[in-house]
């Protein structure tokens, strides 16, 4: 069973920074590009971004693009999401994904909350 | 980025047949959009349903389907649950990234 265990939500400053964090386990982690997705309240499911097996490939929306940094540590089986410069309309809450056009796109956990607000 | 659109919402009838669909504002959706489906129950994490258009999970009941219908990526329930009721978001890989539809609220009434 695919598990992915998101951390570090929680409330912050607009202009703030975040780090979030992802623990996976029952997959083969560095075989796989992996991504984070966001739900806002009331609202629907965005992808944000994406990286690839060993991190040298990364592509993000526009709107996150230059303030969100992903990142892996494949020795850790964890994903990180950097969030800077964090905006009011950022507020969600925040799901690790495992990314793969052959064999689907898992969400494995209860995902972690980021609120912004002052 | 591309946009990708699904029906707001559909009442569906205990025992009856839906179809949700999705469609890209690219063009017609093929195998290659790989699409997913996935279904989200208030509070809860989305759980995937579908992927690469056709193939079920081992957690999938074998009375929802993907399918492609119309130049759209399709789901079909058979034999609606009460517990069927829920969001409903289709994926599509488009235009090289991910997309997420706007969700499908499906009632069973």
């Amino acid at each position: 069973e695919v598990k992915l265990v998101e951390s570090g939500g929680g409330l912050v400053q607009p202009g703030g920074s975040l780090r979030l964090s992802c623990r996976a386990s029952g997959l083969r982690f560095s075989n796989h590009w992996m991504g984070w997705v966001r739900q806002s309240p009331g609202r629907g499911l965005e992808w944000l971004t994406k990286i690839n097996e060993d991190g040298s490939e990364k592509l993000s929306v526009d709107s996150v693009k230059g303030r969100f940094i992903i990142s892996r540590d494949n020795a850790m089986n964890s994903l990180y999401l950097q969030m800077n410069s964090l905006r009011v309309e950022d507020t969600a809450v925040y799901y690790c994904v495992r990314d793969s056009r052959k064999n689907g796109c898992l969400f494995g956990g209860p995902g972690t909350l980021v609120t912004v607000a002052s | 980025q591309p946009v990708v659109t699904q029906e707001p919402s559909l009442t569906v009838s205990p025992g009856g047949t839906v179809t949700l669909t999705c469609a890209s504002s690219t063009g017609a959706v093929t195998s290659d959009f790989s699409s997913n489906w996935f279904r989200q129950k208030p509070g809860q994490t989305p759980t995937s349903l579908i992927y690469a258009t056709v193939n079920r999970y081992s957690w999938t009941p074998a009375r929802i389907s993907g399918s492609l219908l119309g130049g759209k990526a399709a789901l079909t329930l058979s034999g609606v649950l009460p517990e069927d009721e829920a969001d409903y978001y289709c994926l599509l890989f488009d235009d090289y990234d991910w997309v997420f539809g706007g969700g499908t609220k499906l009632t069973v009434l």
